[in-house]
């Protein structure tokens, strides 16, 4: 059985850059997360999906980030235009979602991006 | 607002004495709650959560919480603590059953 992941593992790109991350979730998994982490700070919810619905996206998720789950597997998340500030941890996580209980969410090793 | 405090940045703890890692919470709908710990460089791993029932929850590693309603609290307890628990701590709330509000983090340093 294998867990969530990720890839790249770290991107470095320049200021104006477009660049994409893709998670890959836990097979069975019906829901995916997005978050941000910078340093000192616990992760920051972004969007999620249930199945290939992008059911919420946080006011955090400016116009240059897209968010995508097109057969409700792998998501890919891109950010059009990188800023500097736009340099952090994005975590992705998945989960099984029902009716007999509160979902517990499990996450990917995360894609470190630093943009330069 | 849904939100999750962390009062220390960092706990200090011998190895082999009790720990204690503080969370309180703050939410208008149903206190989901949960921890999860980061090891550098890797992504979050799930300890335990608090849907209802029992109010001391016990989870991976050794690790339990007791839910307290009228502190709206969440601590992280373990008996006895290993130089392996050094890591950062965070405590977590999902109001509606989806998304996660996490706590700013809080180290555990467990010397030997």
């Amino acid at each position: 059985d294998t867990g969530v992941s990720q890839d790249p593992r770290h991107k470095i790109t320049k200021r104006g850059q477009n660049v994409t991350f893709r998670c890959d979730p836990i097979s069975e998994h019906n829901r995916l997360y997005w978050y941000r982490q910078t340093l000192g700070q616990g992760p920051e919810f972004l969007t999620y999906f249930q199945n290939e619905a992008q059911l919420e996206k946080s006011r955090l998720l400016s116009d240059r980030f897209s968010a995508e789950r097109p057969k409700g597997s792998f998501s890919t998340l891109e950010i059009q235009r990188t800023e500097q500030g736009d340099s952090a941890m994005y975590l992705c996580a998945s989960s099984l979602s029902g009716r007999a209980s509160v979902e517990t969410q499990y996450f990917g090793p995360g894609t470190r991006l630093l943009v330069l | 607002a849904q939100s999750v405090a962390q009062p220390e940045d960092q706990v200090n703890v011998a190895e082999g004495n009790p720990l204690t890692v503080k969370c309180t919470y703050s939410v208008s709908g149903n206190p989901y709650l949960f921890w999860y710990v980061q090891y550098p460089n890797r992504g979050l791993q799930f300890l335990l959560k608090y849907i209802t029932g029992d109010n001391l929850v016990k989870g991976s590693y050794g690790f339990e919480a007791e839910f307290n309603k009228s502190q709206t609290s969440f601590h992280l307890k373990k008996p006895s603590a290993l130089v392996s628990d050094s890591a950062l701590y965070f405590c977590a709330v999902s109001p509606y059953g989806n998304k996660l509000v996490f706590g700013a983090g809080t180290i555990l340093r467990v010397k030997s």
